[in-house]
């Protein structure tokens, strides 16, 4: 399964919002129900951290200000309220197929 | 707290082996499948190998199958990446992940370096 990121970079001003797009060459809907799509950000030197698991659910202490949508093959991170600290790169996965794969990763700057 | 330890990278010239090791502490290992995922210098990362919690299953990346292969040995809480044939663009960072069947690689290892150079 082909995942294909975009924009490859942003750079957001402080306090706006950042949306990063991920599709998948093949439906991620399981036929049990769940859509196997999930967010890492890597941030510089550090090895990435899980986000976002079924599209749309926040792992462990990640804040609020992240969110993710979508359904079958379209899906989008959202992360409002933009800080410095989100800088990093961002990669969408699908869970579907063994071995999983990753996008291409979007890089996050901030203005 | 879970704890991922990466061991074993190194340089080694085209064509030789490598066996790459993973300490697994703060979960019990025997309940969970693994991942090796890697990331070229500059690049997105790419799962090359995965194994189930009993080491009863196995899946490939098409880059490395018939050449890596991976293992664990549950009593003593290790999974392993052996390193076959290998070729300069096997260079990269080799990291180990935990996964789980809600929240797949939720834990990541620092990583351990492999160069593939003469």
């Amino acid at each position: 399964i082909v995942m294909t990121q975009s924009p490859l970079s942003l750079s957001v001003t402080p306090g706006q919002s950042a949306f990063i797009s991920c599709k998948s060459s093949e439906s991620l809907l399981h036929t049990d129900g769940p859509t196997f799509l999930y967010w890492f950000l890597q941030k510089s030197g550090q090895s990435p951290k899980l986000l976002i698991y079924e599209v749309s659910s926040r792992f462990s202490g990640v804040p609020d200000r992240f969110s993710g949508s979508g359904s079958g093959t379209d899906f989008t991170l959202t992360i409002s309220r933009v800080e410095a600290e989100d800088v990093g790169v961002y990669y969408c996965m699908q869970g579907i197929e063994l071995p999983h794969t990753f996008g291409q990763g979007t890089k996050l700057e901030i203005k | 707290q879970v704890q991922l330890v990466e061991s074993g990278g190194g340089v080694v010239p085209p064509g030789r082996s490598l066996r790459l090791s993973c300490a697994a502490s703060g979960f019990i290992f025997s309940n969970y499948g693994m991942h090796w995922v890697r990331q070229a210098p500059g690049s997105g990362l790419e799962s090359v190998a995965v194994i189930s919690h009993d080491g009863s299953r196995t899946y490939y990346a098409d880059s490395v199958k018939g050449r890596f292969t991976v293992s664990r040995d549950n009593s003593r809480t290790t999974l392993f990446l052996v390193m076959n044939s290998l070729r300069r663009d096997d260079t990269a960072m080799y990291f180990c992940a935990k996964d789980d069947k809600l929240t797949p690689l939720d834990y990541w290892g620092l990583g351990t370096l492999v160069s593939v150079s003469s």
